[in-house]
Parts: structure tokens; C-alpha cells; sequence
């Protein structure tokens, strides 16, 4: 059976400062690990994926995520958040095969102006 | 139409009525999904039909009937529901690797239907 574990339900950043949202994970063979971001009462919209190559992936909105194997994690990261940034983030994992995804519960970043 | 779009976006139903959700994609996908979103619970997954037949069903009640009459529509029938079934019902699609077998591409959700049961 597949996982997350999203540890935080709220992260609160001031505008402007680097952001951090954390995610492991727990798959059999090898992940394909994605983070989508929901906006009130709109659905999920992709962000970034990790599927193989480099750990350190780029996403949509200036938005990265670092894959650690060791420590099975997959931590969403921003260097300068913005208010806009505002939001429900989700992970979630995949061990391919034709499974749909396991969400974890999702964290609520709030961006202080 | 781009995306993903599903109709109604807002559902009140009664536990003894008969309803349908809709879902069309228009992204050429051969995979489709339903979701369902309760407050302060983790997205759940209820039905995956991979080039239209369905492939995994995860302990649904089967008061839920989905139908993928092809690979851009997917119903939800939904009939004699509880109140603890009022939620977000997500659909989403992506493109399903014939040649690996796997679904390692994004998928993309719909704004989805927010059913109430009364």
C-alpha cells in the first residue's frame, strides 16, 4: 500500500521569506511523486512532479521540490513567498502501475503580508 | 471548452432522490477519475477507468454507479445517498502509459460538484 504524510496542517510564512511545506512518503518500488495546489472553491492544479533525474524539480509559479530517497521525502520549497501563494497544498504519490494517486491530507500555507 | 469541466457544480439532493454528475475532458486523455473531498479528510478515490473500463473501485458504496460511456465523458449516478456523503466530488483525467503500464503523467482536475444531502 502507498502513503503521505503531510506533518502540518498550517504553515504560516511572512511575505517575502522562503517557504517550506513538508511531504514523505512511503511506496514499494519506485515513486512518481506530485504536488498539486487548490484555491477556494476551485479543483486541484498541477504543480510539479518527480518521475526520475534530478532530485531538485521545478515547477509551475517559481514553486521546487527536492526528492530525498533516503528520507523519502518530497518537500515543496520557494525561495520568496507571495500572498498569492495563499493556499491548500497537496502531495501525493503514485508506485505507477494504473493506480490513480494517494493524496496526503493537505497543509494550508498562509503567506502574511 | 478547455480542461476539465464538470457540471452541476452545486448539487442539494434529498437521501430518496436519483442524480448524475458529469465529467468531460477535452485534454485527448484515456484516463479518467472520480475523487471525493470531505472536510478534514484526506482526498479520496473512488473510481479509475483507464481506456474505459474501470480498473480499481476502492470499497465504494454502491450507491455510487459510475459510467464512462467513452474517453472523454464519466458519470457518477448517485441514488439514495447519506448525509455523511455531502462533499467535493473531483474528476480528473491524464494520459495513461499503454506502452509502461503506469500513470506517471499529471493529472488534471475539474473545479468539481458540491453535493449536499439533506
Amino acid at each position: 500500500a502507498q502513503s503521505v504524510a503531510q506533518p502540518e496542517d498550517q504553515v504560516n510564512v511572512a511575505e517575502g521569506n522562503p517557504l517550506t511545506v513538508k511531504c514523505t512518503y512511503s511506496v514499494s518500488g519506485n515513486p512518481y511523486l506530485f504536488w498539486y495546489v487548490q484555491y477556494p472553491n476551485r479543483g486541484l492544479q498541477f504543480l510539479l512532479k518527480y518521475i526520475t533525474g534530478d532530485n531538485l524539480v521545478k515547477g509551475s509559479y517559481g514553486f521546487e521540490a527536492e526528492f530525498n530517497k533516503s528520507q523519502t521525502s518530497f518537500h515543496l520549497k520557494k525561495p520568496s513567498a507571495l500572498v498569492s501563494d495563499s493556499a491548500l497544498y497537496f502531495c501525493a504519490v503514485t508506485g505507477g502501475g494504473a493506480d490513480g494517486l494517494t493524496f496526503g491530507k493537505g497543509t494550508h500555507l498562509i503567506i502574511q503580508p | 471548452e478547455t480542461g476539465v469541466t464538470q457540471t452541476p457544480r452545486h448539487l442539494v439532493m434529498g437521501m430518496t432522490n436519483k442524480k448524475s454528475l458529469k465529467c468531460e475532458q477535452h485534454l485527448g486523455h484515456n484516463a479518467m477519475y472520480w475523487y471525493k473531498q470531505s472536510a478534514k479528510k484526506p482526498l479520496e478515490l473512488m473510481f479509475v477507468y483507464n481506456f474505459k473500463e474501470q480498473t480499481e473501485n476502492n470499497s465504494v458504496p454502491s450507491r455510487f454507479s459510475p459510467e464512462c460511456p467513452n474517453s472523454s465523458h464519466l458519470f457518477l449516478h448517485l441514488h439514495t445517498l447519506q448525509p455523511e456523503d455531502s462533499a467535493l466530488y473531483l474528476c480528473a483525467s491524464s494520459q495513461f502509459s499503454i506502452g509502461t503500464g503506469t500513470s506517471a503523467s499529471e493529472q488534471f482536475f475539474g473545479p468539481g460538484t458540491r453535493l449536499t444531502v439533506l
